[in-house]
């Protein structure tokens, strides 16, 4: 089974702190995805990335930015962080396949930025 | 402009009944469908995909279908169970969008006992 996990399941920042959000799968996967998740607004991508140190913006990269060393981490970093990026984070890998390229996520990781 | 719709927002049935969840797409473009179970505070737990040349996929009690000339997928839920309590979402790929999915806003399942 593929497995992908996040550091955190719950964290508490304060306002400017700088936050690291990590993300790890096993599948040998070429694709990861960060989303975060708010009530009535649904999923919103904020970054996804198709290879090692290749990243390509989402719907909503402002504030955030991401990093891949290696191929099975991708790490989300709000470089400063806000109360409106108070929300659910959640990571998500795929195969690189474009016809085949069921989505895997992990558990999530609920920010709280007071 | 490439959307997903999933109606209604929330259900709620008796236990051991059998139950459809709607979703509808906009673009008959795409690589495939995908089904989500999400419980409270959770992350996302994939049900099924079908890929665009695929009418149907079933997994135990669960079996989703594919129409992309009318842009609907439907998951049937056979004999409902307290257990099927969260909320479902689908995802679609669709074409000449790199490998990103377009969600739903998920329909919220309730069984009762």
């Amino acid at each position: 089974d593929v497995k992908v996990t996040q550091s955190s399941r719950y964290l508490v920042k304060r306002t400017g702190e700088k936050v690291f959000l990590e993300c790890v799968q096993d599948m040998d996967h070429e694709n990861m995805f960060w989303y975060r998740q708010d009530p009535g607004l649904g999923l919103r991508l904020i970054y996804f990335s198709y290879d090692v140190k290749m990243k390509e913006k989402g719907d909503i990269p402002e504030g955030y930015s991401v990093s891949r060393e290696k191929k099975e981490r991708f790490s989300l970093i709000l470089e400063s962080a806000s109360t409106n990026q108070t929300s659910m984070y959640l990571c998500a890998s795929s195969l690189g396949a474009m016809n085949y390229n069921e989505q895997f996520f992990g558990p999530g990781t609920r920010l709280t930025v007071l | 402009k490439q959307e997903v719709t999933q109606i209604p927002a929330a259900l709620s049935v008796p236990e051991g009944e059998n139950l459809v969840l709607n979703c509808s797409f906009t673009d008959s473009a795409i690589y495939n469908l995908q089904w989500f179970r999400q419980d409270p505070g959770k992350g996302l737990t994939s049900l099924l995909l079908i890929q665009s040349s695929q009418r149907e996929q079933t997994s135990g009690r669960l079996n989703a279908s594919l129409d992309k000339s009318s842009g609907r997928s439907t998951l049937y839920i056979a004999a409902s169970q307290p257990g099927d309590s969260a909320t479902y979402l689908c995802a679609v790929h669709y074409t000449g969008t790199a490998s990103k999915l377009t969600f739903g806003t998920g329909t919220r399942l309730q069984v009762t006992l």
